[in-house]
C-alpha cells in the first residue's frame, strides 16, 4: 500500500518564478493538506482540499494556490517566488475531514529560491 | 492565540534508557493531539495520537499522557534505541469540524549507543 508521494523531491528556482508541486494521497484517502516547514521549525498549515475544493486556509498570501483532481491528487502552486519561500513543502492526506482523522505526511519537496 | 510549544529543544539519552518528551499547549478547546517523528530529510511520521477524553494511550514502546488541567502532553519512549534519534513534534487540532494541525518547533532526541 503506497503512502503519500510527492514530486519532485528537490527544486531550485529564482525569485519571481512560479513553481508547481505535486502530491498523491495515501490509498483510500480523499483529503489533502499542504504544509510549509521552514528549517528548524514545525510545519505550518497552508490549506486543505476536499472534493476538489479548498476547504480551509492558513495565514498564507494568495500567491499560494492549489488544486485537487478527481483522483484526489493535488498540486500546490506558488507564484512570484520570494527568498522566504525556501522551505520543505509537505503534503498530508487523511480519510476525511473529521478533526480526529489522522493526517499522514509525504516525504516533502525541498524548494530553494535563489 | 493558539500555540504548541516544547520545553526542551534537545534531549540526549543513552541507549536503553526511557525518554520523556514534553509539550505544552495553549488552546483548551483542542480535543485531538498527535505525536510525529521526523528524521532528517523525511516527512513527519505518525507515532501515536490521543483524544481529549483520554488521559493515557499506549503503543509499541510509546506512551502518550495528556493532562488537560495543566494543558500538558508528553511522549514516553521505553528502551530508547539509536533508531529513535529524530526530531519529535507534538501537534494539536483545536478546530472542531475541520483539520488544521498546529505544530510546535520540535524536540531533537539524540540516542547514544
Amino acid at each position: 500500500d503506497a503512502g503519500v508521494t510527492q514530486s519532485p523531491t528537490h527544486l531550485i528556482k529564482t525569485r519571481g518564478q512560479q513553481v508547481t508541486l505535486r502530491c498523491s494521497p495515501k490509498s483510500g484517502h480523499d483529503t489533502v493538506s499542504w504544509y510549509q516547514q521552514a528549517l528548524g521549525q514545525g510545519p505550518q498549515f497552508i490549506f486543505q482540499y476536499y472534493e476538489e475544493e479548498e476547504r480551509q486556509r492558513g495565514n498564507f498570501p494568495d500567491r499560494f494556490s492549489g488544486h485537487q483532481f478527481p483522483n484526489y491528487s493535488s498540486e500546490l502552486n506558488v507564484n512570484a517566488l520570494l527568498l522566504g519561500d525556501s522551505a520543505l513543502y509537505l503534503c498530508a492526506s487523511s480519510p476525511g475531514l473529521v478533526n480526529t482523522d489522522t493526517q499522514y505526511f509525504g516525504p516533502g519537496t525541498r524548494l530553494t529560491v535563489l | 492565540g493558539e500555540s504548541v510549544g516544547l520545553h526542551l529543544p534537545t534531549l540526549s539519552v543513552q541507549e536503553g534508557d526511557n525518554s520523556i518528551i514534553n509539550c505544552a499547549y495553549s488552546n483548551s478547546a483542542s480535543d485531538y493531539f498527535i505525536w510525529y517523528k521526523q528524521e532528517s530529510g523525511k516527512g513527519p511520521q505518525f507515532i501515536i495520537d490521543i483524544r481529549s477524553n483520554m488521559d493515557k494511550r499506549q503503543g509499541q514502546r510509546v506512551t502518550v499522557l495528556l493532562n488537560k488541567t495543566v494543558k500538558h502532553l508528553s511522549l514516553q519512549i521505553a528502551a530508547t534505541q539509536p533508531g529513535d534519534s529524530a526530531v519529535y513534534f507534538c501537534a494539536e487540532n483545536p478546530y472542531t469540524g475541520f483539520q488544521k494541525l498546529v505544530f510546535g518547533t520540535g524536540t531533537r532526541l539524540l540516542v547514544s549507543p
